[in-house]
C-alpha cells in the first residue's frame, strides 16, 4: 500500500470556523490531490497540486484552499466551515513517471454543525 | 468535460458465482485511462484494475477483468468466484492524458454498491 496518511481522521466542528486537513506522504510522488466524497455523487476534485507550491483548482474548489510547502504534505483549508461541506475528503497521490494511477489515504470524516 | 455514469446503483450476486457492473463514459478524447476502484465498509479506496485506451487487450487481475468497448464508450468490470470479501462500493473512473499542468484528473462514477450473499 502507498504510504499516505490523513490526520485527523475525523472532526466535529462548528459552522464559521477554520478547518485545516493534512495529507502526508512517504512516497516522493509529485502529484497530490483532494476529493471530497458525498452521497450520490461519487468523488469530486476539490485541488490538487503538481509540485511543491504548485496548485490548481479542481471541479468543486469554492470555499476550500490549498498549500504544498513541502513534497510530503499537502494541506486543504476551510476558511470558514459550512455545513454543506460536511463530507468524507480523500487524499490521494500518483507518480507519472512510473504510473498514472492515483492511490487514496484513509479518509478524513469532517462534520460541521 | 467527461463525464462517467454507472447505471446500477445496487447489484448483489451469490458466493462463488460472477457478477458484471456496468460503467459507460462519455469523451471527445482519443486516448485515456479507466479505473475501476473497490471501496469495502472501511471506506479505503482500492484499486482494483486500469485499462490504457490505446491498448485493445482487455485488463485483467486474478478474479477480476474489464470488457472494454471503445467505440461504444463502455467499460464494464466482470467480478468471477464473488467471495464475501468482494462486498463493497466500486467505482468507475476516467482520467485524461497529460497535455499540460491540468491534467491527471479522476472523473469518478457515482458507484455502484455491490453485496455478495453467503
Amino acid at each position: 500500500d502507498a504510504g499516505i496518511t490523513q490526520s485527523p481522521r475525523h472532526k466535529v466542528t462548528e459552522t464559521g470556523t477554520p478547518v485545516t486537513l493534512r495529507c502526508h506522504q512517504t512516497e516522493n510522488h509529485r502529484y497530490m490531490y483532494w476529493y471530497r466524497q458525498d452521497p450520490g455523487h461519487g468523488l469530486r476534485l476539490i485541488h490538487y497540486s503538481y509540485g511543491v507550491k504548485d496548485t490548481d483548482k479542481g471541479e468543486v474548489s469554492d470555499g476550500y484552499s490549498v498549500s504544498r510547502s513541502k513534497t510530503e504534505d499537502f494541506l486543504l483549508t476551510l476558511e470558514s466551515a459550512t455545513s454543506s461541506q460536511t463530507s468524507v475528503y480523500f487524499c490521494a497521490i500518483s507518480d507519472r513517471v512510473s504510473t498514472d494511477t492515483q492511490y487514496f489515504g484513509p479518509g478524513t470524516r469532517l462534520t460541521v454543525l | 468535460a467527461q463525464t462517467v455514469t454507472q447505471s446500477q446503483p445496487e447489484m448483489s450476486v451469490q458466493e462463488a458465482e460472477t457478477v458484471t457492473l456496468s460503467c459507460t463514459y462519455d469523451t471527445s478524447e482519443s486516448n485515456y485511462y479507466l479505473f475501476w476502484y473497490k471501496q469495502p465498509p472501511s471506506r479505503q479506496m482500492i484499486l482494483v484494475i486500469r485499462q490504457e485506451a490505446y491498448k485493445q487487450q482487455n485488463a485483467t487481475e486474478n478474479r477480476f477483468s474489464v470488457n472494454f468497448q471503445k467505440a461504444a464508450k463502455s467499460f464494464s468490470l466482470k467480478i468471477s468466484d464473488s467471495q464475501l470479501g468482494d462486498t463493497a462500493m466500486y467505482f468507475c473512473a476516467f482520467m485524461k492524458p497529460y497535455s499540460g499542468a491540468g491534467s491527471y484528473q479522476l472523473t469518478f462514477g457515482k458507484g455502484t454498491k455491490l453485496s455478495v450473499i453467503p
